[in-house]
C-alpha cells in the first residue's frame, strides 16, 4: 500500500530537548515536504526536498532542520524546541513529474507536538 | 506576492443542502489550483485540481470547482452535502513557473459543520 508514515503521532516534550519526527514514504517519490498546521493559518511549509541531498527552506524554517540522506526518509529535527513550535506537523511526498500530471501529493497522518 | 484567501473560516450547512466554499488567489499568472479535505484526525486528501482547459473541474466525493480567471477565484461546490462531508477544506495554489509540488501554498482553511 502506498503511504507516508510519520512517527511519533503524538509527542509532548519540554523546551530545549532535542527531538526528531520521522517521515518515510514507500513510493520512491523524489519530492518530500514538511508542513505545520496551526488554527487560522492553514498549512505552512517548513522545508522541502526535491531529491536526495537537496533541501530548501519553505515559508517558516526557523527552528527546524531536515536531512535527506535516503530517498524514502525525510526527518524533521527540532534542535531546541520552544512552545511556539507546538503544532500539528504533516509530511508529504510526490513524484518528480510536474503538477499537471496525473500524480498526486500524498500526506502522512500528522504528528501532534506539544512543547511545554 | 503569491497568496491564497479562504474568506470563510467556518460554515454550517444542513444535510442535503448545497455547499459552496470560496477561494481567492493573488498571483501574476494562472496558478495550478487544488482543493484538499481534512477529516477529523486525518491527513489531507486531494479532492480535485485545475491545470488548464475546462474551467469546471469534477472531483471525488461529488465535489466540483469552477475556475474564474476574471475573479481570481476557484470555488468548491457540492449540490447536496452528507454528514460525512463535515471536515476542514483547504484551497492551495502551485506556481506554474516552478511546476513543483515542493512549493504549494495553502489557504487558512474553512471548517464545515453539517447539521441534521
Amino acid at each position: 500500500e502506498a503511504q507516508v508514515t510519520q512517527n511519533p503521532r503524538y509527542l509532548i516534550t519540554v523546551t530545549g530537548k532535542k527531538l526528531t519526527v520521522t517521515c518515510s514514504q514507500n513510493m520512491n517519490h523524489e519530492y518530500m515536504s514538511w508542513y505545520r498546521q496551526d488554527p487560522g493559518l492553514g498549512l505552512r511549509q517548513i522545508y522541502y526536498s526535491m531529491n536526495v541531498e537537496v533541501t530548501d527552506k519553505g515559508d517558516v524554517p526557523e527552528g527546524y532542520k531536515v536531512s535527506r540522506k535516503e530517498k524514502r526518509n525525510f526527518p524533521l529535527i527540532l534542535e531546541s524546541p520552544s512552545p511556539n513550535q507546538t503544532s500539528l506537523y504533516f509530511c508529504a511526498s510526490s513524484p518528480r513529474q510536474g503538477l499537471a500530471g496525473q500524480n498526486l501529493q500524498y500526506f502522512g497522518p500528522g504528528t501532534r507536538l506539544t512543547v511545554t | 506576492a503569491q497568496s491564497v484567501t479562504q474568506p470563510d473560516i467556518h460554515i454550517t450547512v444542513s444535510e442535503g443542502a448545497s455547499l459552496e466554499l470560496r477561494c481567492n488567489y493573488s498571483y501574476g499568472a494562472t496558478p495550478y489550483l487544488f482543493w484538499y479535505v481534512q477529516s477529523p484526525g486525518q491527513g489531507l486528501q486531494l479532492l480535485l485540481k485545475y491545470f488548464s482547459g475546462d474551467t469546471l473541474v469534477q472531483g471525488i466525493k461529488g465535489f466540483e470547482a469552477e475556475f474564474k480567471r476574471s475573479q481570481s477565484s476557484f470555488n468548491l461546490r457540492k449540490p447536496s452535502v452528507h454528514w460525512s462531508d463535515a471536515a476542514e477544506y483547504f484551497c492551495a495554489v502551485g506556481r506554474r513557473t516552478t511546476d513543483s509540488w515542493g512549493k504549494l501554498q495553502f489557504g487558512a482553511g474553512t471548517q464545515v459543520v453539517v447539521t441534521p
